[in-house]
C-alpha cells in the first residue's frame, strides 16, 4: 500500500507561537492532499483540500489566514497553525490522494500530529 | 441533521460474538461508501468499500441500501483485535465525510 508520513508526530507549544506540520507521500505522487482535524471523541473533520501548485480550498468555518497550507511539490504539503491557542489543540491528520484505475481515488492517511498548545 | 450518522456506542461484546453497526447518510448524491477502522490515537485505516450488491471480506460483511440511504457492517466471530472505533464514511465530490464513529470493545 501507499505510505504517507507526517512530521512531527507530537508537538507541544506555547500560546501565540506558530507550528508547521509536514505531510509527505513517500512512494507515490499526490496532486491532492487533505487536512483533517479530530477533537477527542469526535470524528475527523475536513479542514481543507491542498492542491499542488495552486491555492488550498478551505471548508466553511476554517480560517485560511490561521491555517496556512502550502503544497509546493507532488509529495509534500505543509499546514502551519499560526498564532496557536489552546483551542487549536487537536489531532491533525493529512491524507494524500492516489489516482487509480477506478472512479474513486483512494486517500491514504498519515499517522497524525497531536498538537497541544499551552 | 448530520451528513453521516452512526449507532451510538460503545458496543461491548464477548469474543466470538456477531456485532452489527448501522449508518445513515443524508446526501442522496453520495456515490462511494466505506468503513474505516480507527485505533486509539491513530489514523483511520480503510477496512472495506461498500457496494450496492453487498460485499464480504472474511468475517466482515458490508451492505448498502441506496433507497433507505443506509449502510451496515457486520462482524462475525469477533476477535479481541477487532476492538476499535468503526467509522462510516462517504465520498462526496472527492471529499471524505466521516461519521462520528462507533466504538467496539471485544472482551475475552
Amino acid at each position: 500500500g501507499a505510505v504517507v508520513s507526517q512530521h512531527p508526530s507530537r508537538v507541544i507549544c506555547k500560546s501565540g507561537t506558530s507550528v508547521k506540520i509536514e505531510c509527505r507521500s513517500l512512494d507515490f505522487q499526490a496532486t491532492t492532499m487533505f487536512w483533517y482535524r479530530q477533537f477527542p471523541k469526535q470524528s475527523l473533520m475536513l479542514m481543507a483540500t491542498s492542491n499542488e501548485g495552486s491555492k488550498a480550498t478551505y471548508e466553511q468555518g476554517v480560517e485560511k489566514d490561521k491555517f496556512l497550507i502550502n503544497h509546493a511539490s507532488l509529495t509534500l504539503s505543509t499546514l502551519t497553525v499560526t498564532s496557536a491557542h489552546p483551542e487549536d489543540s487537536s489531532f491533525y491528520i493529512c491524507s494524500a490522494e492516489r489516482t487509480g484505475l477506478s472512479s474513486y481515488n483512494e486517500q491514504f492517511f498519515g499517522p497524525g500530529t497531536r498538537l497541544t498548545v499551552l | 441533521r448530520k451528513e453521516v450518522e452512526q449507532d451510538p456506542g460503545p458496543f461491548n461484546v464477548p469474543e466470538g460474538a456477531t456485532v452489527a453497526f448501522n449508518c445513515t447518510y443524508s446526501n442522496s448524491a453520495s456515490q462511494s461508501f466505506f468503513w474505516y477502522r480507527q485505533d486509539c490515537r491513530k489514523e483511520p485505516k480503510l477496512l472495506m468499500s461498500v457496494y450496492s450488491s453487498g460485499n464480504e471480506d472474511g468475517r466482515f460483511t458490508a451492505q448498502l441500501n441506496r433507497a433507505s440511504q443506509y449502510i451496515s457492517l457486520l462482524i462475525r466471530d469477533s476477535k479481541l483485535s477487532d476492538s476499535a472505533t468503526y467509522l462510516c464514511v462517504h465520498n462526496q465530490g472527492g471529499k471524505l465525510i466521516f461519521g462520528q464513529g462507533t466504538e467496539l470493545s471485544v472482551k475475552p
